[in-house]
């Protein structure tokens, strides 16, 4: 079974400053994928990211930067000089590549972050 | 454009009437599912499809039924929807499994059941 927890529920922030969201993933599998996706207020899903468990390196895409870290089973995002508009939940999600449960993507239970003005 | 299409968007109902939500995709795409989102839960998968006739159950699926008669739709069936199932439904597809490439979601679909 995979497992995916994000201990943050809700997370507030004034505007400009850096915040991390935390994401800590179960699977037994030694292939699998991660992946975050954003929820603005309109409710839609926005794909963010997918990182593979062969691809170590931190990546970066504007203000927006992610920390994957086999040790530790945690794949961070954070947010630099977070934005009102970045406000929306955020869901860290794993697939694994065996066979049997390649059909499943498992999302965590989701972070609320506030950015305020 | 690439899409997935969810309709209705929105949708109040009494218990016991059955309903159906309807998907679908334009980007000839295997395989498509179904999740619910539900309060501090996340998103849970309902039923999945690899392909035309091939459907499975997720991790939630009593009380839902699905169908896979052609490759681009993937239609969501309540057959007798209680208040428990007042959710917000998202649908997805891909083109292939899950776990090699970011699933393309509708909108969503609130409904409540009454």
């Amino acid at each position: 079974a995979q497992k995916v927890t994000q201990a943050q529920t809700e997370i507030s922030v004034v505007e400009k400053e850096d915040v991390t969201l935390d994401c800590v993933y179960e699977t037994r599998d030694t292939t699998y994928y991660l992946f975050w996706y954003k929820q603005p207020p309109s409710g839609e899903l926005v794909f963010l990211i997918r990182r593979n468990s062969f691809d170590e390196q931190n990546e970066i895409s504007g203000r927006y930067s992610w920390n994957f870290q086999k040790s530790t089973s945690s794949f961070n995002f954070t947010i630099t000089a977070s934005q009102v508009v970045d406000s929306a939940v955020y869901f860290c999600a794993l697939s694994a590549a065996s066979s049997g449960s390649a059909r499943q993507l498992t999302f965590g239970s989701g972070t609320q972050l506030t950015v305020l003005p | 454009e690439a899409q997935v299409t969810q309709n209705p968007r929105y949708l109040i109902t009494v218990t016991g009437k059955k309903l159906t939500v309807t998907c679908s995709q334009n980007m000839n795409h295997e395989y498509m599912s179904w999740y619910r989102q539900d309060p501090g839960l996340g998103l849970r998968q309902i039923y999945y499809s690899m392909n035309v006739e091939v459907t499975d159950k997720g991790d939630v699926p009593e009380g839902y039924k699905v169908s896979r008669k052609e490759k681009r739709n993937f239609p969501l069936i309540l057959e007798s929807p209680s208040p428990n199932q007042t959710s917000l439904y998202f649908c997805a597809s891909s083109s292939v499994a899950a776990s090699r490439q970011p699933q393309h979601f509708g909108d969503g679909t609130r409904l409540s059941i009454l």
